[in-house]
């Protein structure tokens, strides 16, 4: 079953850095480009970047241009994510999810990822 | 930056008919993409390039777009339809999300 599984929960303190991972499956994983994106509480849908698993290319949202690394490992087919300098408000869960027909067909479970001191 | 406007809020009675309208610029040379979110659950995809259902998607989603509207409509509205609805376009390789439609059926 083609599948995005994303990693566990987290909780950060501000200012430290989170990473998480989102494993495909049953798919060949250089097809398809890879986003990721967020939701705060009670909020609606965020883009945050793109990552090409072929090339590694990736474009962020400027808002995540200098804290965002979106990078992947083509031989265990699994996407990241890392956020640095984490503030209260990224408190979200975050999504992988895949384009195939233009549109994001395929989602990952979500990761909540809690910033608290 | 590119931007989509939908209604916060939506209701329809059981078993009508509901439209939920996502308004941006220029929007006749986007492909409009739709979810649905479930509270609790990732959201899935149930219109994609304005009007293409996803296989496993219920002929009674449907979509268009013309001007600078696009428009879900969910026929024949059930009770699991109940959800957030989200409209999403590209602007070049980024992704732009409406803020969402909140459905309530009565």
């Amino acid at each position: 079953q083609v599948q995005l599984v994303q990693s566990g929960a987290e909780v950060k303190k501000p200012g430290a850095s989170v990473k998480v991972s989102c494993k495909a499956s049953e798919y060949t994983f250089t097809s398809y480009y890879l986003h990721w994106v967020r939701q705060a509480p009670g909020q609606g849908l965020e883009w945050m970047g793109v990552i090409n698993p072929r090339g590694g290319n990736t474009i962020y949202a400027q808002k995540f241009q200098d804290r965002l690394t979106v990078t992947r490992d083509t031989s265990t087919t699994t996407l990241y994510m890392e956020m640095s300098s984490l503030r209260y408000e990224d408190t979200a869960v975050y999504y992988c999810a895949g384009v195939m027909s233009d549109a994001f067909d395929l989602w990952g479970q979500g990761t909540m990822v809690t910033v608290s001191s | 930056s590119y931007e989509l406007t939908q209604p916060l809020s939506v209701s329809v009675a059981l078993g009508q008919t509901a439209s939920i309208t996502c308004g941006g610029n220029n929007f006749g040379r986007k492909n409009v993409h739709w979810y649905q979110q479930k509270p609790g659950q990732a959201p899935v995809l149930v219109i994609f390039r304005d009007g293409n259902r996803p296989s496993g998607i219920p002929e009674r989603f449907s979509g268009s777009n013309s001007g600078n509207t696009a428009t879900l409509t969910i026929s024949r509205a059930q009770a699991g339809d109940e959800a957030d609805y989200y409209c999403q376009v590209w602007d070049g390789s980024s992704g732009i999300f409406g803020g969402g439609t909140k459905l309530t059926v009565l």
